[in-house]
């Protein structure tokens, strides 16, 4: 299973952009990229997925540069509501998810 | 509601007393897992099941007795628990036991907010 590094926590404030990057040196081939946004109390809730470049969904952007170590998640205009853990996972469909400490956003009015 | 469904929501029970979590889903998947996550701690895997058959158990006391009796249900049995087990206790969901091509990997339930006294 591929290692991932997020930061343990970020401070933003309402209105700005978000950059969370993770970084797994050890990615395998077949290994996707998966980002995961839980609130206290609730189970994550999946966010965006991507193999390679660049996927946009209405909640986020996914950039994955060409060699694939690194990710980031962009989260465009973030409201207060935004503030959430955030875990980056990477595994392909025959792993089980093991979560890691993710990375702690808190957005400030 | 995300398809996974989990009861009760917040249960308390004291170390002498035998209680059930049970999870539900409805999406066709066909893996199943249990997580723990204590406060302010990463989510810890438990139990996984692919096709109703356990194929992780990672290294849970047996206090802890997980049932799949079929691939849409999944329980979590509970018996002389102590009070570090106190957690959130997830239940998750996922097609071919992890990440799918273009898939949303694992769908999980709201908890059950676990309190042992």
């Amino acid at each position: 299973l591929a290692k991932t590094t997020q930061p343990i926590s970020m401070d933003s404030y309402e209105g700005q952009e978000v950059n969370i990057t993770c970084s797994h040196n050890n990615i395998a081939t077949n290994d996707y990229i998966t980002w995961y946004q839980q609130f206290p109390s609730q189970g994550p809730r999946f966010i965006i997925q991507g193999y390679k470049t660049k996927v946009t969904n209405e909640v986020a952007s996914l950039f994955i540069p060409a060699d694939r170590k690194s990710s980031t998640l962009s989260l465009p205009r973030v409201s207060l509501s935004d503030t959430a853990v955030y875990y980056c996972l990477v595994g392909d469909y025959n792993n089980d998810m093991r979560f890691g400490a993710g990375t702690r956003l808190t957005v400030k009015p | 509601e995300t398809g996974v469904t989990q009861t009760p929501r917040h249960l308390v029970m004291g170390m002498t007393n035998k209680k059930s979590l049970k999870c539900e889903q409805h999406l066709g998947h066909n893996a199943m897992y249990w997580y723990k996550q204590s406060a302010k701690k990463p989510l810890e895997l438990m139990f996984v099941y692919n096709f109703k058959e356990q194929t992780e158990n990672n290294s849970v006391p047996s206090r802890f007795s997980p049932e799949c009796p079929n691939s849409s249900h999944l329980f979590l049995h509970l018996h002389t628990l102590q009070p570090e087990d106190s957690a959130l206790y997830l239940c998750a969901s996922s097609q071919e036991g992890g990440l799918s091509l273009g898939g949303y990997g694992y769908t999980f339930g709201s908890g059950t907010r676990l309190t042992v006294v």
